[in-house]
């Protein structure tokens, strides 16, 4: 058990509803990481934030956004979903978003578009 | 672009041998870390081993060592005294300094025989 939580484990939803998957992460760390795991694309960098802010941005479509909240749980929200954004979303948390810092992660959140 | 390259889609070993998982990355960058992760079939990721690029030394981590040869960008995983558990997809990582966020390789699926 890597200290990260995430909810929902499971979930399925038609073509263009919209989802927020939830994420709490460790005890004392400060930074939080989504990202996504596809069979064609692999694993994937979303998108990281620090304390509250936004630090860094990789594939993430516009359709996707996310925030970290004060309490530093974060949520990622999936509009208009697709058929490919069918894919099992983590997240991951470290102590200060440092470069070379181990990632902890969640055990993820299946999400499949009917 | 970052890639990180694993040759081997799939591996097999008999239990309590030894295996080695290749693993290639393209950085120009000189302060960078690397990772080893593990997902089981339960699909949580899991730190096995990480490796400082400024260090010469090897990392170990009980059963788990790496090969770390920087001039040639290659930074491999050998696994002695193979177990039953050890069975999963094994993925290759790294963060370059100024960013955060983990590239990972393809995987690379290791079966353990009994």
């Amino acid at each position: 058990d890597s200290g990260v939580t995430q909810t929902p484990k499971h979930l399925i939803t038609a073509t263009g509803q919209r989802v927020t998957l939830r994420c709490s992460p460790r005890s004392g760390d400060l930074s939080v990481y989504w990202y996504q795991q596809s069979l064609d694309q692999g694993l994937q960098f979303l998108i990281q934030y620090y304390n509250g802010e936004e630090r860094a941005k990789g594939n993430i479509l516009e359709r996707f956004s996310a925030q970290q909240f004060p309490d530093l749980h974060s949520e990622l929200n999936l509009s208009s979903l697709e058929l490919g954004d069918s894919a099992l979303y983590f997240c991951a948390s470290s102590p200060e978003g440092l470069a070379g810092e181990t990632q902890y992660f969640g055990p993820g959140t299946r999400l499949l578009v009917l | 672009a970052q890639t990180v390259t694993q040759s081997q889609p799939e591996m097999s070993v008999q239990e309590a041998e030894t295996v080695t998982l290749s693993c290639t990355y393209d950085t120009s960058e000189s302060d960078y870390y690397l990772f080893w992760y593990k997902q089981p079939p339960s699909r949580q990721m899991i730190l096995v081993i990480r490796q400082e690029a400024y260090k010469q030394q090897n990392a170990t981590e009980n059963r788990f060592s790496v090969n770390f040869q920087k001039a040639a960008k290659s930074f491999s995983l050998k696994i002695s005294d193979s177990q039953l558990g050890d069975a999963a997809m094994y993925f290759c990582a790294y963060t370059q300094g100024g960013s955060e966020k983990l590239v990972f390789g393809k995987g690379t699926k290791l079966t353990v025989n009994p």
